[in-house]
C-alpha cells in the first residue's frame, strides 16, 4: 500500500542538540500527524496539522505541514535524554480512504 | 482527553487457544476503530477497521476467520485471535477516532507470545 517516504531513519545526537526529521509523499495529503513511539508503547500523537503552509508547536517540538501538501517536517529543539523513541508521521491522503498512511519512522536515540 | 485504553497490555497463550484483546476509548465516542499489527523494528501495518454496529473491513491478507473484531458499542472494540499458533505472536495495536475527527489516538499494545 502506500506509504510516506521518512528520512531519516535513525539518528544519534547528543544531548542539547536539535533534531529535525521530514516526510514526503507522491500524492496530496489533507491532514499530518506526528506521533512518538516508546519501545513496548503505543504511539502517542505530539502534533496535529490540518492546513497547508501550517506551523504548529507543542513545547520543544515543532511541525509544519508543507505547501505543497506533500511534506510536513518535526523539529525538535534542545533535545534532552527523554527524547529517544521512535518518531512516526502519519497523514490521511486526499483520497480520503480513512486509513492512516504511515511512515517508515525516525528512531532517535540522544547520548547524554 | 483522548484517552484510548488497551488491554491486556501483555499475554502468553499456547498454541491452539483463542486470545480476546480490548480497546476502549475513555472519553470520547470512536465511531471507527483500528487494529494493527508491529513487527519488530517496522511501522504499523494495519489489519482492519471497524465501525460501530458493522462488521469490520479487513485489508488484504488479513483472515477475518482468524481475527474476529467486533465493535458493538461507540467506546469499545476487541479482536479475538482465535486459534493461536506462534506466527500469531506480535504487538498488536487498537486505535480509536471521533466521527468526522482526522485523527487517530493509539492504545498502548498488546504483547501476544503464542507458545
Amino acid at each position: 500500500g502506500q506509504q510516506l517516504n521518512q528520512s531519516p531513519q535513525s539518528m544519534f545526537i547528543q544531548e542539547g542538540e536539535d533534531v529535525s526529521m521530514n516526510c514526503t509523499s507522491s500524492s496530496i495529503f489533507n491532514t499530518w500527524l506526528w506521533y512518538k513511539q516508546d519501545p513496548g508503547e503505543g504511539p502517542v500523537l505530539l502534533i496535529a496539522l490540518y492546513k497547508a503552509g501550517e506551523l504548529t508547536s507543542n513545547g520543544r517540538l515543532t511541525a509544519q505541514f508543507g505547501i505543497t501538501r506533500k511534506d510536513s517536517f518535526l523539529n525538535i529543539s534542545a533535545s534532552i535524554p527523554s527524547d529517544v523513541g521512535i518518531y512516526f508521521c502519519a497523514g490521511y491522503d486526499s483520497g480520503n480512504t480513512g486509513k492512516l498512511i504511515f511512515g517508515q519512522g525516525t528512531t532517535l536515540q540522544v547520548k547524554p | 482527553g483522548a484517552v484510548v485504553s488497551q488491554h491486556p497490555s501483555w499475554v502468553i497463550c499456547k498454541s491452539g487457544t483463542s486470545v480476546k484483546i480490548e480497546c476502549r476509548s475513555l472519553d470520547f465516542q470512536a465511531t471507527t476503530m483500528f487494529w494493527y499489527r508491529q513487527f519488530p523494528k517496522q511501522s504499523l501495518m494495519l489489519m482492519a477497521t471497524s465501525n460501530e454496529g458493522s462488521k469490520a473491513t479487513y485489508e488484504q491478507g488479513v483472515e477475518k476467520d482468524k481475527f474476529l473484531i467486533n465493535h458493538a458499542s461507540l467506546t469499545l472494540s476487541t479482536l479475538t485471535v482465535t486459534s493461536a499458533h506462534p506466527e500469531d505472536s506480535s504487538f498488536y495495536i487498537c486505535s480509536a477516532q471521533a466521527s468526522g475527527k482526522n485523527i487517530q489516538y493509539f492504545g498502548a499494545g498488546t504483547r501476544l507470545s503464542v507458545l
